[in-house]
């Protein structure tokens, strides 16, 4: 069975930054690209940023381009999100999902978030 | 960016109704479209793939449909678990895209 536990969320300053960990197990890691997907408060679902399994080919979405970073450790079945420059409107809960596709697939594997809250 | 704009954004129905949400895209992506549902401080949880496929342990109640730029997915009799916000999704670009979500709620 698939696990994804995303951690390091929390509250931060407007400007700072956060690292959101996402550790997987019950599967080889290194074959499934991992995604973020953020959802704001009573709003929908937004996919910030997406990295292959060899973690070779990352895309982000235009909001977050140049602030956030994703990167992997295929050896501690672990992917990061770095996130800078934040502001109040990246406050989410930000979920972690796998899927065996880089693109044209689908999500079938989902963490169950972590809340990251922007505010002074 | 692939926008899909889902409708209607809110519906009520009962208990053994017929239901159908709808899902355009802003331009044609063959069959790159999934279906998700997700219930409140829960993460969403796939339910159609590749537009028609019915992912495993999904009832046998929802389906897809579509190819080019219009999708839908139906619930053929809508039972009381079934309230959610359901979300379609396109894989066709590098970086996926959802549409605004279709709340559902059972009179």
């Amino acid at each position: 069975e698939v696990q994804l536990l995303e951690s390091g969320g929390g509250l931060v300053q407007p400007g700072g930054s956060l690292r959101l960990s996402c550790a997987a197990s019950g599967i080889t890691f290194s074959t499934y690209a991992i995604s973020w997907v953020r959802q704001a408060p009573g709003k929908g679902l937004e996919c910030v940023s997406v990295i292959s399994g060899s973690g070779g080919t990352t895309y982000y979405a235009d909001s977050v381009k140049g602030r956030f970073t994703v990167s992997r450790d295929n050896s501690k079945n672990t992917q990061y999100l770095q996130m800078n420059s934040l502001r109040a409107e990246d406050t989410a809960i930000y979920y972690c999902v796998g899927h065996q596709l880089l693109s044209a697939g689908w999500f079938d594997s989902w963490g169950q978030g972590t809340l990251v809250t922007v505010s002074s | 960016d692939i926008q899909m704009t889902q409708s209607p954004s809110s519906l009520s129905a009962s208990v053994e109704d017929r239901v159908t949400i709808t899902c355009r895209a802003s331009q044609s992506i063959s069959s790159y479209v999934n279906w998700y549902q997700q219930k409140p401080g829960k993460a969403p949880e796939l339910l159609i793939y590749a537009a028609s496929s019915l992912q495993s342990g999904v009832p046998s109640r929802f389906s897809g449909s579509g190819s080019g730029t219009d999708f839908s997915l139906t619930i053929s009799s809508l039972q009381s678990e079934d309230s959610a916000t359901y979300y379609c999704q396109q894989s066709y670009s590098r970086l996926t895209t959802f549409g605004q979500g279709t709340r559902l709620e059972i009179k």
